[in-house]
């Protein structure tokens, strides 16, 4: 298994544009989170899907920020507008039944918005 | 304060050296607690987790969890220079994915092994 797909790897985009992030979960797992990691923030999660129903969504920083997952084979992380502050590396982790403790993470998109 | 607190370091030790890595956290409702490695510019990997309380070994790491006093550690034997990375420790009340499953992550230990 190719693991967890992300993409873009890197983004760099101007303040006020849209920003869509994706990710490909591992085949067979029907748990999919999305973190944020910052210097000073760590690493934080900010949405998770089981069985693609948005479960919790509580750490989405903002209304800017929205999350779907329309198929087990697919996510989407979408930010608009973006903002500076919003620059980290974006990592998503998949799971068989939401299990935390063997959720397995792709390598990360490192957005900078300037 | 933050629910779990990690010293960022960086940590530096010759090859060969005992490493110690430690959490402290401040929720008692902990029950499972992980260890995760990163390498520069790619995803946490896990290396090991434990429920409540007591030490679990594998290989040359070792993990403990002091819930008395909200502490956990890692230790890291004959430490290799593979071992360069930054280690993160998480926890949660629950090992499922749900509001009880959300991991809480410390900042992260930069550990860097010279030769």
């Amino acid at each position: 298994d190719a693991g967890v797909i992300q993409s873009p790897r890197h983004e760099v985009t101007e303040m006020g544009q849209e920003v869509t992030l994706r990710c490909k979960p591992i085949s067979g797992h029907n748990s999919l989170f999305w973190y944020r990691q910052t210097m000073m923030r760590g690493l934080e999660l900010l949405i998770y899907f089981n069985n693609n129903v948005p479960i919790d969504d509580s750490g989405m920083p903002e209304d800017r920020f929205s999350a779907k997952m329309p198929n087990a084979s697919f996510s989407t992380l979408k930010i608009q507008p973006s903002e500076p502050r919003d620059s980290a590396v974006y990592f998503c982790a998949s799971s068989l039944q939401g299990r935390n403790t063997e959720a397995f993470f792709g390598q990360g998109t490192r957005l900078t918005v300037v | 304060q933050k629910e779990v607190e990690q010293d960022p370091g960086p940590l530096s030790v010759p090859e060969g050296a005992i490493v110690s890595l430690n959490c402290t956290y401040s929720n008692s409702a902990f029950q499972y607690f992980m260890w995760y490695r990163q390498y520069s510019r790619k995803g946490p990997e896990l290396l090991m987790y434990t429920y409540s309380s007591g030490n679990k070994e594998d290989g040359r790491f070792t993990a403990q969890v002091d819930k008395s006093s909200k502490y956990i550690s890692l230790f890291i034997r004959d430490s290799q220079p593979s071992d360069s990375a930054t280690y993160l420790c998480a926890m949660s009340v629950s090992d499922r994915g749900s509001t009880l499953g959300r991991l809480y992550f410390g900042r992260g230990t930069q550990l860097t092994v010279w030769p």
